[in-house]
């Protein structure tokens, strides 16, 4: 049978440490870039975009780099809490399209200790 | 709370029949987007809806269908069910387009089960 989460990424921090989640992109075309998060058993929930205009946006206790140099994007969670642990997904969507696709990567699995 | 709803929240069906899963989107937003998640994996683009018009379509074949009605609610239909469409079925509903690049807002999905 297939396992949950068996292939993904994971990283493991403890309570009040800060987070970095990595998410490598493909599509030199895409210029629009958001951050999920998906807690087991709901729907993807929107954290924190960033257009290809920029190389840094900031939100509450979360912070989005992005190097189109080397299509790396990250997400940094400061003050990392056990709410936190989730699956983390990057997603991105490709200029020159009329529509808003959301290709997804392949997910981080965050789990924050007490 | 996104405000995105679907329905019904588990299904389970045998191979070949026919299901319709339904959405309702954010109020004042005019897209629905539908992506099927399989377990362990990232959700992947069925298709969009843009004011009642298909208006984008991933790599699904044709018996993956779907409408949009006039409140911005939407179907997806598939026919012929097949063992490896179950899935978690996500609804993201989006303010579209010329401003298409916006963020989607997910539903918290239907677990399709095909035995």
């Amino acid at each position: 049978g297939e396992s949950v989460g068996l292939h993904l990424p994971t990283l493991s921090v403890q309570e009040g440490d800060n987070s970095i989640i990595n998410c490598a992109y493909s599509n030199s075309a895409s210029d629009y870039f958001i951050w999920y998060k998906q807690e087991s058993g709901k729907g993807p929930q929107f954290i924190i975009d960033i257009r290809s205009n920029m190389d840094k946006r900031q939100g509450q206790r979360v912070t989005v780099l992005l190097n189109k140099t080397v299509k790396h994007l990250s997400l940094q969670i400061a003050a990392t809490q056990p709410g936190d642990s989730a699956v983390y997904f990057c997603a991105e969507i490709a200029g020159g399209t009329s529509y808003g696709k959301l290709t997804f990567g392949q997910g981080t699995i965050l789990t924050v200790h007490p | 709370e996104t405000g995105v709803t679907q329905s019904p929240t588990h299904l389970i069906k045998t191979r070949g029949q026919q299901v319709t899963l339904r959405c309702s989107s954010q109020s004042g937003h005019n897209t629905v987007s539908w992506y099927q998640q399989a377990l362990g994996q990232g959700p992947q683009f069925i298709f969009q809806y843009y004011r009642e018009e298909e208006n984008g379509r991933g790599n699904f074949p044709p018996r993956f269908s779907g409408l949009q009605f006039p409140n911005y609610s939407s179907e997806l239909n598939v026919n012929a069910l097949e063992l490896d469409d179950s899935a978690l079925y996500l609804c993201a509903s989006s303010l579209g387009g010329v401003m298409a690049k916006n963020i989607q807002y997910f539903g918290a999905g239907t677990r399709l089960s095909v035995l």
